[in-house]
This record gives structure tokens, sequence and C-alpha cells, in this order.
């Protein structure tokens, strides 16, 4: 099993641009996340899905959008970037949410905004 | 919202000697606990959790404590080896069903084992 796999790895933006990271996970889980990893800031709480065609904020929402159209797929919009969203981001996946099954995260995704 | 401090932000130990990494929380409802563990250029992995009905749990060489009364609650590891280099996050979640979901991590903690 691949697990949580990230895509891209790698990505600079300019401000103002958009972009899309994608999520997808082979192991059937319901539950699926999205963190943002900043120095010294730990892992903060974007958006989550508690299973396929739902969505609902986190911690750290704004200028983000989220849709889990299947659900082994969890996408996460930046629709105007800006250099705050320079970050590392993680998805993560779980079978029956974080108190009764572990989270599985991915390799993360390094965005640069410029 | 749950806030969860986590100290030290930088641990450096010798070889076969304990560490320890302490946090603490603020909502008193918080009743599940995890600690995970992240090497370099990964994700952070599930090491070891504890509920709020339980005072203790040990894995091995890991341990974890709870104290409800004062709300805060400590990793434990007995004779480091080098691959216990990483940095640490604990997280505290106060879910309650109802469909709302996630954990609030602490800012982590840098690990370093000194041959």
């Amino acid at each position: 099993n691949a697990g949580v796999t990230q895509t891209p790895k790698f990505r600079v933006l300019k401000t103002g641009q958009s972009m899309t990271l994608l999520c997808a996970q082979d192991m059937n889980h319901e539950y699926m996340y999205w963190y943002r990893q900043d120095p010294g800031m730990g892992l903060r709480l974007i958006h989550y899905s508690v299973g396929e065609g739902t969505t609902a904020k986190g911690e750290v929402p704004d200028g983000y959008n989220v849709s889990r159209l299947k659900k082994q797929n969890f996408l996460l919009g930046l629709e105007s970037a800006a250099p705050s969203q320079t970050s590392v981001y993680f998805c993560a996946s779980s079978y029956q949410g974080v108190v009764n099954s572990p989270l599985h995260f991915g390799n993360g995704t390094r965005l640069t905004v410029t | 919202g749950e806030n969860v401090e986590q100290h030290p932000s930088t641990l450096s130990v010798q070889e076969g000697d304990s560490a320890v990494i302490k946090c603490t929380y603020s909502d008193s409802a918080s009743n599940y606990f995890p600690w995970y563990k992240q090497e370099l250029g990964k994700g952070p992995q599930l090491i070891i959790d504890i509920r709020s009905n339980v005072g203790e749990k040990k894995d091995q060489r890991i341990a974890v404590t709870l104290n409800k009364t004062a709300k805060h609650f400590s990793l434990h590891i007995t004779e480091t080896q080098p691959e216990d280099s990483a940095v640490y996050f604990c997280a505290a979640s106060t879910y309650s069903g109802g469909g709302a979901d996630g954990l609030t991590f602490g800012k982590g903690t840098h690990l370093i084992i000194q041959p």
C-alpha cells in the first residue's frame, strides 16, 4: 500500500497565482485532513472531511478551499496565493477520526509564494 | 479553543540517557493525547497515545503520563538511541462527536541524541 500520497512535492508560486494540492489515500479511510506546518508553529488544521462529499473548516481556513468528490481524494486549493501561505502542507487520513484511529500523514508539499 | 504548550523546543541528550518532553493543555474537556514523531523530510507518525481515563501508558522504551488535574502530559524515552533523533509533537483532542474532528498540536521538540 502507498498510504497517503501528496502531489506535488515542491512548488513555487507568484503572488496571486492559483494552484491545487492533491492528496490520495488507498486505505479506505473516511476522514481526511489538511494541515500546514510553519517553523515554530507546529501543525495547524486548515480543513477536514468526515466523508465523501463533506468538508469542514479547521483552525486556519482563510484563503483555502477544499473538495472531497471521491472518498480517496482530498484537494486543497489556493485561489490567490499570498506570501503568508508559504509553508509545508501535510495531508492526513484516519479510519474513524483522530480519537478512534491514528492519523496517517503524507510526506508533505513544500510551497513557496514569492 | 484548545491551546497546547510544549517544552522544551530543543533537547539534547547523550545516547543511553533518558529524555522527557512536557506539554500542557488548556481545555479540561480534552480527552485524547497522542504523540507524533517526525523524521526529516517525512510526515509525522503516531508513536504512542493516552486517553483521559488512564494515568500512564508504556510501550517498550517509550512512556506517556497524564495529570488531568494539572492539565499536563509528558513523553518519556529511556535508553535513547541515535534513531530517536527527530521532532516530537504532542497533541490534544476535545472530540465530542457530531462530526467535529481534528487535533491541536504543540509546537514541537527537536530531540538530538549525542553519540
